[in-house]
Order: C-alpha cells, then structure tokens, then sequence
C-alpha cells in the first residue's frame, strides 16, 4: 500500500531563518507530487506542484521554492522566512494515469509558525 | 476562471439529522471532476466523495452523496445520520488540468459541527 511522510509535523522558525520540509511516498513510482499551503480557516492553496525528478512548477510568485531530488522525495525550502509564511503545509500525491479521478492522497502536514 | 465556492462559512446540525453543504463550481472546461474533504482537527484531509462531469447519476459512498446539478454548476454534499464524529472542516474542490498534471481547486471551506 501507498503512503505518504511529511516531516517536521511541527515547527517553529524566526522571521529570516531558513526552511526545509521534506515529503515522501512509498508504494509507488513516478507519482505526481504536490505542496499546499493552509492559512488558519481558510481553503488549500497551491505552491508547487512537479510531474518528475527536477521538474518543478510554481502557482504562484512567493518567498519558497520547491525541488526533487528523487522519484519520490518532495521539498519545500526558503532562504529567509516571512511573518506570512506561517501556516499549515501539505504535501499530496497522484498516481500518473490512475483513471478518470486522480484523487489526490495527502501527507499529515507540517504547522510552521515563524515568530 | 476555475473557482469553487462554498457560501456556508460554519453549520450547525443536531446528531442524527441529515446535512447539505453547498458548494457552486465555475469552469469552462467540458471535463472536470468534483471531490469532497473532510478536515478533523488534526488536519489531516480525507477523501470523501468524488463526481466526474460525465457521470449520469449521483456519486454516493456510505453516508455521503453528492447532488450534482450541472446546468446550476453545483456538487452539494450530503449527509445522512450525522455522527458527532463528522464535526469538521469540509472542503469542495475542482479538478483541472494544467500543464501535464491535474491540480485541485478548492473552496473556502464549511465548518460543520454535530451537536449531541
């Protein structure tokens, strides 16, 4: 069976501190991957999303940058952390040509908080 | 613009009744695919329900249903029975293409809670 990792599950960085948060899925291969990002009462917001190794696609101009450097390794970096990238991240997953729903599959998140 | 929303910012429902959230989608794409999530507290989010644009008939699964009205462009869940364990955030989203990958659109979400 499939399964996905994010870790750290908490964090807590100051304001122009770096940042590195990992995902992983096992069980399978070549899977699309995801990042989201979660204000406090608020909807899913993509950041990233990547169909390969190195392929990386951004939603939207921002503080972070994403990479991946495996099949199925995803990370979420920034160099110098911002008050407003405090929120709930979420890595997610499909499986490439899985039929009419690709449903998307997620991670148990990451709560930054950069004080 | 793709867009989903969800007008019911927060609900309130006695356990045991049944409960509909709303949700209105807007695309101009023929092929498209409607989902629902549910957020406990712990923020997990969990696959509910999903729709395809071409499906006939309405999606159901377990105590869930989805109405599906696509001339009003509208996919609103049902629940039938409410537990007290479905009090969560609830999450509309629209499927789309874009760029070789399909990415999700979601709404801003409804706050259910089932009082006991």
């Amino acid at each position: 069976s499939q399964t996905i990792h994010q870790w750290p599950a908490t964090l807590v960085q100051p304001v122009g501190s770096p940042l590195s948060l990992e995902c992983t899925v096992e069980g399978t291969s070549n899977p699309n991957l995801y990042w989201y990002r979660q204000a406090a009462g608020r909807g899913l917001q993509l950041l990233f999303y990547s169909v390969g190794i190195g392929q990386i696609s951004s939603e939207v101009p921002q503080n972070l940058s994403a990479s991946r450097p495996q099949d199925r390794q995803f990370i979420l970096s920034s160099k110098k952390l911002l008050l407003s990238d405090s929120g709930f991240y979420l890595c997610a997953w499909t499986r490439p040509g899985q039929g009419a729903t690709y449903e998307q599959y997620f991670g148990p998140g990451t709560r930054l908080t950069v004080t | 613009a793709q867009k989903i929303t969800q007008t019911q910012p927060g609900m309130f429902v006695q356990e045991k009744e049944a409960v509909t959230l709303d949700c209105t989608y807007d695309t101009s794409d023929q092929s498209y695919g409607l989902f629902w999530y549910k957020q406990p507290s712990s923020g997990e989010m969990i696959f509910l329900i999903y729709q395809g644009s071409y499906d006939e008939q309405n999606a159901t699964e377990g105590r869930y249903s989805l109405n599906f009205q696509k001339a009003r462009k509208s996919a609103n869940l049902v629940i039938s029975a409410s537990q007290l364990g479905d009090s969560a955030m609830y999450f509309c989203a629209m499927r789309v293409t874009l760029g070789g990958a399909q990415k999700l659109v979601f709404g801003q979400g409804t706050r259910l809670t089932i009082n006991p």
